[in-house]
């Protein structure tokens, strides 16, 4: 499959912990990376690979995967945090190699 | 400081030909893929294509393959994405950005300011 599925919308409480969820075949292959979207703003590289952060993001951001579910866990949610969320992977069906992205995930920090 | 610039908004009408562009800066643009990504209004990220600047090997979604034109010009650090005749159907935002792929994974982790393209008669 070349679809990675997301939940359109997540919701935490300020200072909670959430974990936001990306399924599909190629994730069994291949590492997610994960993307914050603030509005009228570019995305921004938040986890990559097994769990690794780019310079600059917080430690509360996250990374792990099972199976074909790769997750994006906040600990510690900040008003600052609400965003759109989206995952990113190689796609394994076809000959030549493309990528995806999930639907996104829109968190609410209440 | 890394940064990838792009082409400033454009509006087009349907059979129009359009090229925009992305330009990197500080690194050194043949060591990194660069991504083409399309974000239509109120809608989510669609990753379009990659470049590989230094031999300009492309790779395309099959979503956009025929659609679009990926190409690059290493000796000015610019990538650039092309239609040969628009739609109304590609009003949209379109990202550039660096893409990497190593041991320890593969990300976009660097990201152009993104050009607005409005397609309508």
């Amino acid at each position: 499959s070349s679809e990675l599925t997301q939940d359109p919308a997540v919701s935490v409480a300020l200072g909670q912990t959430v974990r936001i969820t990306c399924q599909g075949d190629s994730l069994r292959s291949y590492y997610a990376s994960w993307y914050q979207q603030k509005p009228g703003q570019a995305p921004v590289l938040v986890i990559y690979g097994k769990n690794n952060r780019p310079s600059g993001i917080p430690d509360r951001f996250s990374g792990s995967s099972s199976g074909n579910t790769a997750s994006l866990t906040i600990t510690g949610a900040q008003a600052e945090d609400e965003a759109d969320y989206y995952c990113n992977s190689r796609d394994s069906s076809g000959n030549h190699p493309h990528w995806v992205f999930g639907g996104g995930t829109k968190l609410t920090v209440l | 400081e890394v940064q990838l610039v792009q082409s400033g908004a454009e509006v087009k009408k349907p059979g129009e030909s359009l090229r925009i562009s992305c330009k990197g800066s500080g690194y050194s643009f043949t060591s990194y893929w660069i991504s083409w990504v399309r974000q239509m209004p109120g809608k989510g990220l669609e990753w379009m294509g990659r470049i590989d600047p230094s031999d300009s090997y492309t790779n395309y979604s099959p979503s956009f393959q025929g659609h679009v034109t990926i190409s690059a010009d290493k000796s000015i650090s610019t990538a650039y994405l092309q239609w040969s005749s628009l739609k109304a159907s590609d009003t949209a935002m379109y990202y550039c950005a660096r893409q990497f792929l190593g041991s320890t994974g593969q990300g976009l982790d660097y990201w152009g300011q993104g050009t607005l393209v409005t397609v309508s008669s």
